[in-house]
């Protein structure tokens, strides 16, 4: 099994351009994540899809816009990148709803917005 | 609302010492509890978790945490510290069963000396 797969690793972008960071996991999980990591903030959730079908907002939405494509994927959009976008974002994925569950990590994109 | 505070963000030890991580978490109702490391350039993995079965919990290579309810801790612990367990150690938090939510902490940084 992969795990969580990202692509793609690392991207440079200008301000105001777009782009999808995508995200797949092989482990027939049914809840997904992203989240952002930045220096000395810890990881942060920005959406999650508890099942197929169905997102919620997470701690820090804004700018971001999400698709659970199918039980496999799911994909972060920036419409309109900032510089303050610019972050190591992470997907993950768990089995299944309530708080015991692990969630599994994928090894993440580096993204930096000029 | 659930919350995590890890206390220091960098912590160093040498070789063969005690490593100590220290993470007192905030919680309305009992939590479960969790320790996940991230290696450089890598997703975060799970070390280990507290369900409430025992309050002495051991994880991967090494480390166990101990549940303290009077002290709302959960510290991460190794005997004897290896070159390898340079890191970023995570402490995270979730309500039981309420949704799929790990809060996690700002993180902290260990670095084994020689």
């Amino acid at each position: 099994n992969a795990g969580v797969t990202q692509t793609p690793k690392f991207q440079v972008l200008k301000t105001g351009q777009s782009m999808t960071l995508q995200c797949a996991q092989d482990m027939n999980h049914n809840s997904m994540y992203w989240y952002r990591q930045d220096p000395g903030m810890g990881l942060r959730l920005i959406y999650y899809s508890a099942s197929e079908g169905t997102t919620d907002k997470g701690e820090v939405p804004n700018g971001y816009n999400v698709s659970r494509l199918n039980k496999r994927e799911f994909s972060l959009r920036l419409e309109s990148a900032a510089p303050s976008q610019t972050s190591v974002y992470f997907c993950a994925s768990s089995v299944g709803t309530g708080g015991t569950y692990e969630q599994y990590f994928g090894p993440g994109t580096r993204l930096t917005v000029t | 609302a659930q919350s995590v505070t890890q206390l220091g963000s960098h912590v160093s030890v040498s070789e063969g010492a005690l490593v100590l991580l220290r993470c007192n978490y905030s919680s309305s109702v009992p939590p479960y509890l969790f320790w996940y490391v991230q290696y450089p350039n890598q997703g975060l993995q799970l070390l280990l978790k507290y369900t409430s079965a025992a309050t002495l919990v051991k994880g991967i290579n090494g480390f166990e945490a101990e549940f303290k309810k009077s002290e709302t801790s959960f510290h991460l612990t190794k005997p004897s510290a290896h070159m390898s367990d340079a890191a970023e150690y995570f402490c995270a938090v979730s309500d039981r069963g309420r949704d799929d939510k790990i809060i996690f902490g700002k993180g902290t940084r260990l670095h084994i000396l020689p």
